[in-house]
């Protein structure tokens, strides 16, 4: 089954500031990458996904890289705001397993 | 964006005493379902996968013998901890996923189950 990697495990910005999350897979025949959101005591919430038919998504101040020929996408977050604060999980493809998880913390 | 329900939201059980969890997709028919168990500040791990009318297919150092899942039709699936132990005491969260022309598609996940066995 495929093997995603995510990096780094936690991350403090500025207010303001830019993040970003990558996440590394095995399987090359992945074509789907979507990353979740999930708030505490709350269910992980969708906030974007990119097919490998595509380089890069964006959506407002959201956007997701993909680069296929080294097997890693990033999840880039513009202008972030203290309500940006959460975990962020990305997965590949039909197997949904999840990375590890990358614990957000915008400071004010 | 489609829902998913999951009952009960919480349960206390006693130490060798079993549990079902019940997961629903309620407006799309969900062809697979996945369940995952959540320790504190921790990465959702798949517990298993299942399609609909068909086994489950569980993860490797999954007792399939302990956490039974049927899934009879395409809005619920069931999730049955067997004589339950503290140590499995946890967040147990499903999530469905409907059929997408072309390709994978989005899954949405139920609130969470949170189990307490004592």
């Amino acid at each position: 089954g495929e093997n995603v990697e995510q990096h780094p495990s936690t991350l403090s910005v500025q207010e303001g500031d830019s993040a970003v999350i990558k996440c590394t897979y095995s399987d090359s025949a992945s074509n789907y990458f979507p990353w979740y959101k999930q708030e505490l005591g709350k269910r992980p919430q969708l906030i974007i996904d990119i097919r490998s038919n595509v380089g890069e998504k964006k959506d407002q101040r959201i956007a997701v890289t993909l680069n296929k020929t080294a097997k890693h996408f990033s999840l880039h977050i513009t202008e972030t705001q203290p309500e940006d604060s959460a975990v962020y999980f990305c997965a590949a493809n039909n197997d949904m397993r999840f990375g590890a998880g990358t614990r957000l913390t915008v400071k004010p | 964006g489609a829902v998913v329900s999951q009952h009960p939201s919480w349960v206390i059980c006693k130490s060798g005493t079993s549990v079902k969890i019940e997961c629903r997709s309620l407006d799309f028919q969900a062809t697979t379902m996945f369940w995952y168990r959540q320790f504190p500040k921790q990465s959702l791990m798949l517990m298993a996968t299942s399609n609909e009318g068909s086994k489950a297919t569980y993860e490797q150092g999954v007792e399939k013998d302990k956490f039974l899942i049927n899934h009879a039709s395409l809005t619920l699936s069931t999730l049955t901890v067997t004589s339950a132990h503290p140590e499995d005491s946890s967040f147990y969260i499903c999530s469905a996923r409907g059929r997408l022309a072309g390709g994978p598609g989005e899954q949405y996940f139920g609130p969470g189950t949170r189990l307490t066995v004592t």
